[in-house]
């Protein structure tokens, strides 16, 4: 059974502060690694893809992997109220996904 | 415009009723995918396709057929035998090929319920 895990929240951050969502997987040769964003009632958004250890930016999004801890995660710098929504972690291996059911961020205004 | 787009929007079903739920691409895609999710939980695989004209079950797909005749196109049946099929469905495509370069996008979903 391939379990990927998130701290499902909600996790409450003020605007402009630093939001960090962490994520850790079980299966040791996961390949490839996502983080999506989902608003309510609305389909997961792609926001960042990283397949090697270390950080990959992308704007005000910085996800970090470390293969050999098995944890993924994912920080948005400069938080917006707009941010608010569930981020979901997923992890590949080959040509599935498992994912994780996902963090509530809350960004107050 | 590339996407994925997803049909109905919402869809009702009664007791005893097979539905089809339609998932269309237009983004050169080899794999398509269909997922379930219910509240507080991940996206569970229902069944994914790499090629036309061949597919594979995932993780849930008891009560539910699909059929790949077309690259473009992966509807979804959700038969009688599901018990439980309120749901949000989702459809996702891909390349195929690489170790890991396999980003899935979604379409915007169906939101299914049983009446």
């Amino acid at each position: 059974q391939k379990e990927v895990e998130q701290n499902s929240g909600p996790l409450s951050v003020p605007e402009g502060a630093i939001a960090s969502l962490n994520c850790t997987y079980s299966d040791r040769g996961s390949q490839s690694f996502f983080w999506y964003r989902q608003y309510s009632g609305k389909s997961p958004e792609l926001i960042m893809s990283i397949y090697s250890n270390g950080d990959k930016e992308d704007g005000r999004f910085t996800a970090q992997l470390n293969k050999a801890s098995q944890y993924v995660s994912l920080l948005i710098r400069d938080s917006q109220p707009s941010d608010s929504a569930t981020y979901l972690c997923a992890v590949g291996t080959g040509n599935q996904f498992y994912f994780g059911t996902g963090t509530s961020l809350t960004v107050i205004p | 415009d590339g996407g994925i787009t997803q049909s109905p929007k919402y869809l009702f079903r009664k007791e005893g009723q097979n539905v089809t739920l339609s998932c269309e691409q237009n983004l050169n895609h080899d794999a398509m995918y269909w997922y379930r999710q219910d509240p507080g939980q991940g996206l569970r695989l229902i069944y994914y396709s790499q090629i036309v004209n061949d597919f594979q079950k995932g993780d849930i797909a008891e009560g539910y057929s699909v059929s790949r005749e077309k690259k473009e196109s992966f509807p979804l049946t959700v038969t009688s035998a599901q018990k439980n099929p309120t749901a949000f469905y989702l459809c996702a495509s891909s390349i195929v090929g690489g170790l890991a370069y396999n980003e899935q996008f979604f379409g915007p979903g169906t939101r299914l319920t049983v009446l």
